[in-house]
């Protein structure tokens, strides 16, 4: 069964600062789809990123990219010039080609020190 | 386009009670779900709906009902509350061009 795991439940970063959120997972599929989202206090889930796994490009959106290490089963979230609202919990979230569940992880809770 | 909306926000039930939530897309999605999000545990599936007409189990099924009443809706209902399912509940739906989920509000869940 496909798993997916956030080994950090809680991160800390100073404003403008980079750090990166990690997030591993488990499958023996070859296409499938890796997401980040952000959930901010307001409990909306908010796609950040997306990565196509037929793609070997990282994805990047502004001050957020992705470091996928396909072999390692590895999908790290990297934030740039951290800022406050950036402050949240972050999932990582898995899809298999052609299926319809989504596997999500158990979260990183993110906190930016002013 | 309101995208992902759900009804209500928040909801206090007594053990035993039922009710159902409401959950609505206008973005002419194919996929609808129901999530149960609880602390330290993410997102749990309950049931999908893959297309209108069709439901299937999740991960946590058990004590809940679904029904795709048509495209645009999905509800989730609760027979007989149980403390155990005091959580925040999420539907999203997604078409399949882009794979991502779009997510409702959400709807906070207290059973005393």
């Amino acid at each position: 069964a496909q798993t997916v795991t956030q080994s950090q439940p809680e991160m800390s970063v100073q404003e403008a600062e980079t750090v990166t959120l990690s997030c591993t997972y488990d499958t023996s599929e070859s296409d499938y789809y890796l997401f980040w989202y952000k959930q901010p206090p307001s409990r909306q889930m908010i796609l950040v990123i997306r990565q196509e796994a037929y793609k070997q490009q990282n994805a990047t959106e502004n001050r957020f990219s992705v470091n996928f290490q396909k072999a390692a089963k590895s999908f790290s979230l990297k934030i740039s010039d951290s800022q406050l609202g950036d402050a949240a919990m972050y999932f990582c979230a898995y899809k298999a080609s052609g299926t319809y569940k989504y596997i999500f992880g158990t979260g990183t809770r993110l906190k930016v020190l002013a | 386009n309101a995208g992902v909306t759900q009804t209500p926000k928040f909801q206090v039930l007594k053990t035993g009670q039922s009710m159902t939530l409401q959950c609505a897309q206008d973005m002419n999605h194919n996929s609808m779900y129901w999530y149960r999000q609880d602390p330290g545990m993410g997102l749990r599936l309950i049931y999908y709906s893959a297309s209108e007409g069709t439901t299937d189990k999740g991960e946590v099924p058990n004590g809940y009902n679904v029904s795709r009443l048509n495209k645009r809706e999905f509800s989730l209902r609760l027979e007989s509350a149980a403390p155990s399912q005091t959580s925040v509940y999420f539907c999203a739906s997604n078409g399949q061009s882009y794979n991502e989920q779009f997510f409702g509000p959400g709807t906070r869940l207290t059973v005393l």
